[in-house]
């Protein structure tokens, strides 16, 4: 049974826009939460994290927002750029605050179009 | 530049054959993983290493088996009871402490000829 659930596999957004990628987990021991972006044939970098003390955290263009009750958190990209066309995954880790091997959806595709 | 070094980049392998996957950090981690990523799907944790000389199965642990004599190496053997290896396999380490992400290497991708 799937922990972490990215829905939807892929998303196109104009250069420009917003990018808002989805994630939702159901384990309630999970307390840390992490984005990661990849290129083809390269590994995940770190993008941001977030703990769950907290709902929002930002860095530049990247703000991810944790909502605990619904088990829900989104990552915001503003303004999207052609070069954040990678797949996005959402992991999370369980107390005591990311010691756990991190847990990963499946991925989302975003394409930012020109 | 510090930074997680995953060798060789490709890797075939014959059928019947076991094959080890290199990888060596150079930042001082505590804690070592090893993913392994199919088409369409996520990262899985094969096994994982939180201090040396000990290591703990993860998800799909069934065909592989890993060592940790060094801080710094962790080498993953995929051996011939794997029935299904081609894959893209990608290890990461991460210092143990709150709020510490993990990190990866650019990956290793293993073909069966």
């Amino acid at each position: 049974d799937q922990q972490v659930k990215q829905n939807s596999p892929s998303l196109s957004v104009q250069e420009g826009r917003i990018s808002i990628l989805n994630c939702d987990y159901t384990n309630s021991m999970f307390d840390y939460f992490l984005w990661y972006k990849k290129y083809p044939a390269e590994g995940p970098t770190f993008l941001i994290s977030i703990s769950s003390i907290k709902d929002k955290n930002e860095d530049g263009r990247f703000t991810v927002f944790l909502n605990k009750s619904a088990k829900h958190l989104s990552l915001h990209i503003v303004p999207s750029q052609p070069g954040d066309s990678a797949v996005y995954f959402c992991a999370a880790s369980a107390y005591p605050t990311g010691n756990t091997p991190l847990v990963f959806g499946k991925g989302t595709r975003l394409s930012v179009i020109a | 530049d510090g930074g997680i070094t995953q060798s060789p980049k490709y890797l075939f392998r014959k059928e019947g054959q076991n094959v080890t996957l290199s990888c060596e950090q150079n930042l001082n981690h505590d804690a070592m993983y090893w993913y392994r990523q199919d088409p369409g799907q996520g990262l899985r944790l094969i096994y994982y290493s939180q201090i040396v000389n000990d290591f703990q199965k993860g998800d799909i642990a069934e065909g592989y088996s890993v060592s940790r004599e060094k801080k710094e190496s962790f080498p993953l053997t995929v051996t011939s009871a794997q029935k299904n290896p081609t894959a893209f396999y990608l290890c990461a380490s991460r210092q143990v402490s709150p709020s510490q992400p993990q990190h990866f290497g650019d990956g290793t991708r293993l073909s069966i000829l």
